[in-house]
């Protein structure tokens, strides 16, 4: 079946650093999505990108879309303590309503 | 603006007990979903519906149920609790354009 592999699992940095999460898709993806979940709490949606080589920014955040439609990132600029959670992607099988989620990054940010 | 929401927030059951998690929607999508998270899994997939009437199965159906008689409510039930179905369970609606999922705040679970 589809597997949605992100790497690293975990990662730990200094406030200001920067941060880049990397997803892969065992198959092609139609679209991809980000979610943040805050320690115990629950997935919040970030983004959707559905072109290939799609760039789309949220602030201090940078998603990319690889050209191939199999992978992607997340790229932080500068991270705050505000930052901290776990980064997941995710991507349709058949039909949107059946998401497959990758593993995650968890990010732990240090005044 | 109530959202997605789940309860119970905690439970602990025995092993072999039944219970049913409750979910409901108030954004009136026809789209509604059950994830399970594990450490180092990710979510995965339990059911799905999309609409009254309509349920099929995810990634991870076993020793589960659903059913969708109603848009707003999708309840998630566990026939005959196993220690393996300790997890957090979230709960999800679609919107029409599948552009964003929204997740209740999830039910902690412990099989004993």
């Amino acid at each position: 079946g589809q597997q949605v592999m992100q790497i690293p699992q975990y990662q730990h940095v200094q406030e200001g650093e920067d941060f880049t999460t990397y997803c892969n898709s065992s198959t092609t993806l139609s679209n991809i999505q980000w979610y943040k979940q805050r320690p115990g709490g629950h997935p919040v949606f970030l983004i959707q990108l559905v072109k290939s080589g799609e760039v789309k920014k949220q602030k201090r955040l940078t998603f990319q879309f690889g050209e191939a439609k199999k992978n992607s990132s997340l790229h932080i600029t500068a991270t705050q303590t505000t930052d901290v959670g776990t980064y997941f992607c995710a991507g349709p099988t058949t039909g949107f309503q059946k998401l497959v989620f990758g593993t995650g990054t968890r990010l732990l940010v240090s005044p | 603006n109530a959202g997605v929401t789940q309860t119970p927030k905690f439970q602990v059951l025995k092993t072999g007990q039944s219970m049913t998690l409750q979910c409901a929607q108030d954004m009136n999508h026809e789209y509604m979903s059950w994830y399970r998270q594990d450490p180092g899994m990710g979510l995965r997939l339990i059911h799905y519906s999309v609409g009254a009437g309509i349920t099929d199965q995810g990634e991870v159906p076993n020793g589960y149920n659903v059913s969708r008689s109603t848009t707003e409510d999708f309840p998630l039930r566990l026939l005959s609790a196993a220690p393996s179905q300790t997890s957090v369970y979230f709960c999800a609606s679609t919107d029409t354009s599948g552009n964003t999922i929204y997740f209740g705040e999830g039910s902690w679970l412990t099989v004993v």
